[in-house]
């Protein structure tokens, strides 16, 4: 079974502060990708980034950075100096590689305030 | 390139109707998964389907089915709808199973009063 836990529901930060979302993850698969998606008011889920199990490097992508350790089942994603562009709700996905069975979690709203 | 389009954006249905969501994916791409979002359930998967197979079910009732064409849009239909049939549901298309990941539409808002 899959399952993804982003503890955090909501994050309120100021303008230029850095925020880092948690998630965790659980699943029986060796082979996996795992993906952040951020969810604006507008309702379209937009892919941010997807790393497969096998690869373990964190990645920096402008502001974003991610940080997946296998050892901890963690898949956490930075955002540094936060704009209020940056509000919405983040999503932490999970599936396996033969196959497009998504699991979410259920998301972390980040607030951005000037 | 087009992204992936949801017809329609907002639909209203009374309890005990029927409605048809559309989806068409991203030229090129063979799969197509819907999956409903709601405040207290969040996203949930309810099906994928690949080249007009379904391959993979959510855990939701048999009012909730699908369909796939040759040109891989996608169709789903609910029936006998209930008022917590409510919800965001999204289209997602990739190129193949396995591929890693979606691309998302920008959803229908069906609301059952």
């Amino acid at each position: 079974a899959q399952k993804v836990t982003q503890a955090q529901t909501e994050i309120s930060v100021v303008e230029k502060e850095d925020v880092t979302l948690d998630c965790v993850y659980e699943t029986r698969d060796t082979t996996y990708y795992l993906f952040w998606y951020k969810q604006p008011p507008s309702g379209e889920l937009v892919f941010l980034i997807r790393r497969n199990s096998f690869d373990e490097q964190n990645e920096i992508s402008g502001r974003y950075s991610w940080n997946f350790q296998k050892s901890t089942s963690s898949f956490n994603f930075t955002i540094t100096a936060s704009q209020v562009v940056d509000s919405a709700v983040y999503f932490c996905a999970l599936s396996p590689y033969y196959n497009n069975d998504m699991r979410f979690g259920a998301g972390t709203r980040l607030t951005v305030k000037p | 390139k087009a992204g992936v389009t949801q017809t329609p954006r907002y639909l209203i249905k009374t309890r005990g109707q029927q409605v048809t969501l559309s989806c068409s994916p991203i030229s090129g791409h063979r799969s197509v998964s819907w999956y409903q979002q709601t405040p207290g359930q969040g996203l949930q998967f309810l099906f994928e389907y690949f080249s007009e197979t379904q391959r993979n079910k959510g855990n939701f009732p048999g009012r909730f089915s699908g369909r796939q064409f040759s040109n891989s849009r996608s169709e789903m239909n609910v029936s006998t709808l209930e008022l917590g049939d409510s919800a965001l549901y999204l289209c997602a298309s990739s190129p193949g199973q396995g591929s890693g990941g979606y691309t998302f539409g920008s959803g229908t808002r069906l609301t059952v009063v």
